[in-house]
C-alpha cells in the first residue's frame, strides 16, 4: 500500500518568512495529493490540492509542487501570518478506485509575531 | 449549509466499557470514512461507506471495532471493551461520492475519546 511520509515535524518561523513542507510518496500509481491544515480542536479541512498532471499550482500565499519522478511534493507558504499556526497533513490517493486517502504523520508550524 | 457533525465531542470512559460515536455527514454525500489520530501521528483510515454498504473495512484494528450506517446518512463507529490503547480522535469525513475521480472529503470536528 501507499505510505506518505512528512517533514519536518515542527516548524516555527517569524511572521513575514516563508514555510516549506516536504513529503514524499511511495506508491507510483498515485495521482491526487491535498494538503490539509488543522486548527486546534477542528477537524483537517481542505487548503490545496494538486494532481499529478500539474508540476505546481498556486492560490495566493500558498503553492504546492510536485515531482512525480521523485515522488515527492512540498507546500509553501509565503508571508507566514500568525493565523497560518496549525498542523498540516499532506495526502496521496489514487483515482483508480475509491478516494482512500493516506495522510502524512502532520507538520505543527508555529508562526511567531 | 452544514458541516459534518460527530458526537459527542468528548468521551470519557473506563475500560471495558462500549462506546458509540456518531457521524452526520454533509446532506448528499454518499460517501463516508472513519479515521483515528492519535497524539503525534498521522490520520489513520479505519473504515469507508459508500451509501449503507462498507466495501474497505480495512482498516479496523480489532474485531472489537464496527462501524454501521443506515439509511445512507448517519454512521455509527462502536469500540467494545475499550481499552487504553484507543484513546484517541475519531474523526469523520464525507464526499461527494467516493467513486471514480477526486471528491473533496469534509471532516468533521472530531470525538475525542479518552479511556481510562
Amino acid at each position: 500500500g501507499e505510505n506518505v511520509e512528512q517533514h519536518p515535524s515542527t516548524l516555527s518561523v517569524q511572521e513575514g518568512d516563508s514555510a516549506v513542507i516536504k513529503c514524499t510518496y511511495s506508491d507510483s500509481a498515485s495521482n491526487y495529493f491535498p494538503w490539509y491544515k488543522q486548527e486546534l480542536g477542528k477537524g483537517p479541512q481542505l487548503i490545496i490540492d494538486i494532481r499529478s498532471n500539474v508540476g505546481e499550482k498556486k492560490d495566493q500565499r500558498i503553492a504546492v509542487t510536485l515531482n512525480k519522478t521523485a515522488k515527492h511534493f512540498s507546500l509553501h507558504i509565503t508571508e507566514t501570518q500568525p493565523e497560518d499556526s496549525a498542523v498540516y497533513f499532506c495526502a496521496a490517493t489514487y483515482s483508480g478506485g475509491y478516494q482512500k486517502v493516506t495522510f502524512g504523520t502532520g507538520t505543527k508550524l508555529q508562526v511567531i509575531p | 449549509g452544514a458541516g459534518v457533525s460527530q458526537s459527542p465531542s468528548n468521551k470519557v470512559t473506563e475500560k471495558g466499557k462500549d462506546v458509540e460515536l456518531r457521524c452526520d455527514p454533509i446532506s448528499g454525500h454518499t460517501a463516508l470514512y472513519w479515521y483515528r489520530q492519535s497524539l503525534g501521528q498521522g490520520l489513520e483510515f479505519l473504515i469507508y461507506f459508500q451509501g449503507n454498504s462498507a466495501p474497505d473495512k480495512s482498516g479496523l484494528p480489532s474485531d472489537r471495532f464496527s462501524a454501521e450506517r443506515t439509511g445512507g446518512s448517519v454512521s455509527t463507529l462502536t469500540i467494545q471493551r475499550t481499552q487504553q490503547e484507543d484513546s484517541a480522535v475519531y474523526l469523520c469525513a464525507s464526499s461527494r461520492s467516493g467513486g471514480q475521480g477526486l471528491d473533496t472529503q469534509y471532516f468533521g470536528p472530531g470525538t475525542r475519546l479518552t479511556v481510562l
